[in-house]
């Protein structure tokens, strides 16, 4: 059974700080996903790594998927009250799981003005 | 292009009800995903089907929970003899033939059973 543990569970931060959100596994994925998801409303997929070692950047948001393809990172530069979301990471293992993915428990993410 | 759409989006049952959750996947993906997110819990894996097909129902509940994806309409997630313990929000999602694992979610439906 893979498991991913996200981490900090809560992160409250004041407008223009960076902050960075964990994301780790004992096993290997073939792929991971990170979502935000709004208060009554489904997970948006921001990006998708599949190659170890990968960095993709979205306007402030920087992803890393780490070498051995066993965690990954979400960074934040300057952040903004819009920013302030749950953020879930989410692993697709292959194989016998294709098709299922694993979600960590996400970070709640508050920014203040 | 429309989103995955999800119907209803409440849902109020009785214990001892059956529930019918519907997902129509994003246009062209013929892939589809459930997802259930119990309240203080992540989001957890149920099922995955492919037109008239079911690929991996591992997360599924043994008894009262089925789910179809027919060649014609949305797929459907089925509670029958609801309880209290299945108040949760149902989460479908979708994804295109060749990447299963970009999936794409859907509103969700929130089942409150009474």
């Amino acid at each position: 059974t893979q498991l991913l543990e996200q981490s900090p569970q809560f992160l409250s931060i004041q407008e223009g700080e960076n902050l960075t959100v964990y994301c780790n596994s004992s096993s290997v994925f073939s792929s991971l996903q990170w979502y935000r998801q709004e208060p009554g409303e489904g997970p948006v997929l921001l990006v998708t790594v599949v190659t170890g070692g990968e960095v993709k950047k979205l306007k402030r948001l920087t992803f890393q998927f780490g070498d051995a393809r066993k965690d990954s990172s979400l960074h934040i530069t300057a952040a903004q009250p819009g920013d302030t979301g749950l953020y879930l990471c989410a692993g697709e293992a292959g194989g016998t799981s294709y098709g299922k993915l694993t979600f960590g428990q996400g970070t709640i993410l508050t920014v203040h003005p | 292009n429309a989103g995955v759409m999800q119907n209803p989006r409440h849902l109020v049952r009785r214990r001892g009800q059956e529930a019918r959750l519907r997902c129509s996947p994003m246009k062209g993906h013929s892939h589809v995903y459930w997802y259930r997110q119990l309240p203080e819990e992540g989001l957890k894996f149920m099922v995955y089907l492919q037109k008239e097909n079911i690929i991996d129902e591992s997360g599924m509940p043994k008894e009262r929970f089925s789910a179809e994806f027919p060649k014609e309409g949305p797929s459907i997630l089925r509670i029958q003899q609801v309880v209290r313990g299945d108040s949760a929000a149902y989460f479908c999602a979708s994804s295109p033939l060749t990447g299963a694992y970009e999936q794409y979610f859907g509103p969700g439906t929130r089942l409150t059973v009474t």
